[in-house]
């Protein structure tokens, strides 16, 4: 059973172009988040989707962000017209129920590798 | 508002040795805290999760501890190993809400020296 997959690892945009990052889930989980780690900062919650669904983005940039969970294929977290204000780590992370609520305080999630985005 | 702090914000100590990272928060209400292990260039791996009601949890070398009316927690490692080179992270939980009641330290930089 294969980890939380991200990819590309490390992607390099100039500013105004399209970026676009992808996330398969761990096996059975239908549950994905996004976090944003910028350099000595800790990770900050971006959007949260179930198959489908955009159940929370309140952490997202009102403009130029955008996020999907198709019900085929991985999670894709879209930046149009990157600045350089958007380079960071971004990471996901799967859960098979979800996570963090009263109900189901001690569900894990599992986070991927992130990707690296330079904006230059 | 709510926030979680971590000290020392970097900490070298040499391999076999013991250390303790400290972890205080003004989280409320409080549903539960976790700490987690990230590696260089990697992402964060879960070492425990506690409720309130939880004062120590253990996973091997790790043992966290939790003092909810003082708001504070710490994860004490045993026996360092030079693997145990990492980012430590304590992330506490908003009761109920939305996925973005999840509030992360910026995490102690830990480096084991042989």
């Amino acid at each position: 059973n294969a980890g939380v997959m991200q990819n590309p690892r490390h992607l390099v945009r100039r500013r105004g172009q399209e970026a676009r990052l992808r996330c398969s889930p761990m096996k059975g989980h239908s549950h994905v988040y996004w976090y944003r780690q910028l350099p000595e900062e800790g990770l900050k919650f971006m959007v949260y989707l179930q198959k489908e669904n955009i159940i929370d983005e309140s952490g997202m940039p009102k403009e130029r962000f955008s996020a999907e969970f198709p019900k085929e294929g991985p999670s894709i977290l879209r930046i149009q017209q990157v600045v350089r204000g958007d380079s960071a780590a971004y990471f996901c992370a799967s859960s098979p129920n979800r996570i963090f609520t009263g109900t189901a305080r001690n569900t894990e999630a599992f986070f991927g590798q992130g990707t690296r985005l330079t904006v230059v | 508002k709510n926030q979680v702090e971590q000290s020392p914000q970097s900490l070298i100590i040499l391999e076999g040795k013991n250390c303790t990272l400290q972890c205080n928060y003004t989280v409320s209400p409080f549903s539960n805290l976790r700490w987690y292990k990230q590696d260089t260039g990697r992402g964060p791996v879960s070492l425990t999760i506690m409720t309130f009601s939880e004062n120590t949890k253990s996973n091997g070398r790790y043992t966290a501890t939790l003092d909810a009316d003082t708001k504070q927690s710490s994860l004490h490692i045993t026996a360092s190993q030079l693997s145990d080179s990492a980012s430590y992270i304590c992330v506490v939980t908003l009761y109920g809400g939305s996925q973005g009641n999840l509030i992360f330290g910026k995490g102690t930089k830990l480096s084991v020296k042989p």
